[in-house]
């Protein structure tokens, strides 16, 4: 199975910083990355897939780069309504297989 | 509007039974595969099962093959979860989530583009 790692596990930030989180496959992957946001008791949300495309409805501050191995979610300044956990998904290849999740934390 | 609604959750003593509903609305339901996701406490999120649209292919991670079963109603715009042999290590938050743009997939993995907002299976004696 691909495994992904996120980095960092958990972070703290103020609303307006910039914050980036980085997922890494243990294999080329391609641009077959998605990013998820979960908010406590809630079912995930879709943010982005294909590495960058943004889902519809997703507000433009956030953003996807990278291809291979190595993926970037960035929020360009962060609002109120952003802090929550953020996991990558990798779906090159089966099993699809999710990070860890990343904490982002007032 | 795209909807998924879980339901059928609950606590089961280890080595029983439960069956997880998921209804579907908001989208042609027989075009695209769904999923089960779960979630742990505390932890992170694992595929379970995918069923597709209409052509009876089911994927299963290797800790549930044997044990758990996905099928669905195209006509009732369900899908279910079917599980049995139930262990300590299935307690977990279950999702429904739809999968994502055909043209964005990669065989029988994709992204999901909507979730639903699960249901608690316990497995305690």
């Amino acid at each position: 199975d691909i495994q992904m790692t996120q980095s960092p596990s958990s972070l703290s930030a103020s609303v307006g910083d910039r914050v980036t989180i980085t997922c890494r496959a243990s294999q080329d992957i391609n641009n077959y990355l998605a990013w998820v946001q979960q908010k406590p008791g809630k079912g995930p949300k879709s943010l982005i897939y294909a590495a960058s495309t943004l889902q519809s409805g997703v507000p433009s501050r956030f953003s996807g780069s990278g291809s291979g191995t190595d993926f970037t979610l960035t929020i360009s300044s962060l609002q109120p309504e952003d802090f929550a956990t953020y996991y990558c998904q990798q779906y090159h290849s089966h099993p699809q297989t999710f990070g860890r999740g990343t904490k982002v934390e007032i | 509007e795209v909807q998924l609604l879980e339901s059928g959750g609950g606590l089961v003593q280890p080595g029983g039974s439960l069956r997880l509903s998921c209804a579907a609305s908001g989208f042609t339901f027989r075009h695209f595969a769904m999923s089960w996701v779960r979630q742990a406490p505390g932890k992170g999120l694992e595929w379970v099962a995918t069923i597709s649209g209409s052509d009876g292919r089911i994927y299963y991670t290797d800790s549930v093959k044997g044990r758990f079963t996905i099928f669905r109603d195209n006509s009732e715009d369900t899908v279910y979860l079917q599980m049995s042999s139930l262990r300590a290590e299935d307690t977990a938050v279950y999702f429904c989530a739809k999968r994502g743009d055909p043209n964005h997939c990669s065989g029988p993995t994709c992204y999901f583009d909507y979730w639903g907002q699960g249901t608690l299976l316990t497995v305690s004696s």
